[in-house]
């Protein structure tokens, strides 16, 4: 079982829409990571949280370090946001390097 | 601020011959990443640099793979001879210091190994 899990691994919106991507994990951490993928490769960080919520324009990223669950929102959604979303989480055991989910495949459609 | 810079950005190489990938991480930047992500994963760590130093480099394929930073600054990743199953995208990236900073990613090497 990954460390790491997230859901769903694909989801189509409508333009407009709010969308939830969820990320859970087995291990006590230090750190969670949102990483937005797009088309060719290049990564751009997201958020780097480890309590409470943390907002940035249309984003929204929440965790629970109890239930080890965190949430990327997206509010009104545009075609423009299309792309794979990425939790990656820091165990809090020492130096110990960035553990990734597989991704979740976002397509908004207008 | 210029960020985390990778050349090439593609490579098709045949089984067995080598191939390296060059990495430009932010100035300043003391903490430097190399990962491989095949399609459909997340990335996973290959190896990463504190300086010209090696902190971890526990899932780096030493048989094949190699990676050096002599300066402290760039950095180069190597094949040796490749495998079809070292496909994937390359990802090079920079932070400032060990674990409790954000990383800053490149846009990456695709490679293909026919």
């Amino acid at each position: 079982k990954n460390e790491v899990e997230q859901s769903p691994q694909n989801l189509t919106a409508q333009e407009g829409e709010f969308i939830t991507i969820n990320c859970s994990y087995s291990v006590g951490i230090s750190a969670l990571h949102w990483l937005q993928q797009h088309p060719g490769g290049g990564i751009v960080s997201l958020f780097m949280l480890s309590s409470g919520k943390k907002k940035h324009g249309r984003l929204i990223a929440t965790i629970n370090i109890q239930e080890k669950h965190s949430s990327l929102h997206i509010t009104a959604s545009h075609p423009r946001d299309s792309a794979v979303y990425i939790c990656a989480v820091r165990s809090n055991s020492g130096n110990t390097p960035l553990v990734f989910g597989k991704g979740t495949r976002l397509s908004v459609i207008a | 601020e210029a960020g985390v810079a990778q050349s090439p950005r593609y490579k098709i190489i045949e089984k067995r011959q080598s191939v390296a990938f060059w990495c430009n991480p932010i100035s300043g930047h003391a903490t430097l990443y190399w990962y491989q992500q095949i399609l459909g994963q997340g990335p996973k760590l290959l190896i990463q640099f504190q300086n010209n130093g090696v902190v971890d480099d526990s899932q780096l394929p030493k048989d094949r793979f190699s990676a050096e930073r002599l300066k402290g600054v760039d950095s180069t990743l190597k094949i040796q001879p490749a495998k079809l199953e070292d496909s994937a995208v390359y990802l090079c990236a920079s932070s400032w210091g060990l674990a409790h900073y954000e990383q800053y990613f490149g846009p990456g090497t695709r490679l293909t190994v026919t």
